[in-house]
């Protein structure tokens, strides 16, 4: 089993759509949990940082860790076509370098 | 101003030779990462680097090796190239948080080199 592991899509919706981007995981000691968005031929950029279990909220992105599920997700509300990317989850432990699923590719469609 | 830049952005060159691909970041971070990101997408961490320590993933062959001549630059150097090493390489950096071990936690990406061995 892969360490982290991530549907890779791609993932279509129309715009204004609930997107909803998940990852799971094996190893049960990962404490920190990030979401990463990357578009075609550039870096990925940080866009959800969350610590432990629970929901973040950022705008129209919402982070959620389920910690006893070893499963986190994403939720973009009211989608729009500049949403279209490749978004990498990636997790670790303080101290230690971060281990990134392969990403979900989405497509926003007007 | 681009924050993490790297040079060139495109790299095709035959198996065999030596080439280096460099990294220059104006965040003041501390510390600087190489990544390769294969043609599955998966992003793997291969080096990272501050003034006081280098941590090398240990499946990365010798033939590679981070060069920093300032905490701003980290630089990668490539040997005897091989078809597999394909693959986009991306320079992160950010500032080590605490005390000990480094922590890549809010890097910073530049825009990936896109290297093609033939």
């Amino acid at each position: 089993q892969k360490e982290v592991e991530q549907d890779p899509g791609p993932l279509s919706v129309p715009e204004g759509a609930i997107v909803s981007l998940n990852c799971t995981y094996s190893n049960s000691a990962f404490q920190y949990f990030m979401w990463y968005r990357q578009y075609s031929r550039k870096g990925p950029e940080l866009l959800m940082y969350t610590y432990s279990s629970g929901n973040k909220e950022d705008g129209r992105f919402t982070a959620q860790v389920d910690k006893s599920s070893k499963y986190i997700s994403l939720f973009i509300r009211d989608s729009q076509p500049s949403d279209s990317a490749t978004y990498l989850c990636a997790m670790g432990n303080y101290g230690q370098n971060f281990v990134f699923g392969p990403g979900t590719r989405l497509s926003v469609l007007p | 101003d681009t924050a993490v830049s790297q040079t060139p952005k495109y790299l095709v060159t035959q198996m065999g030779n030596d080439k280096s691909i460099k990294c220059e970041q104006n965040l003041g971070h501390d510390t600087m990462y190489w990544y390769k990101q294969d043609s599955k997408k998966f992003l793997k961490i291969m080096f990272s680097y501050n003034n006081k320590e280098l941590i090398i993933n240990e499946t990365v062959p010798n033939r590679f090796s981070p060069k920093s001549p300032d905490k701003a630059h980290l630089n990668l150097h490539i040997n005897s190239l091989e078809l597999g090493d394909s693959a986009v390489y991306f320079c992160a950096s950010s500032q080590l948080k605490g005390a000990g071990r480094l922590l890549n936690t809010e890097a910073f990406f530049g825009q990936g080199t896109r290297l093609t061995v033939v």
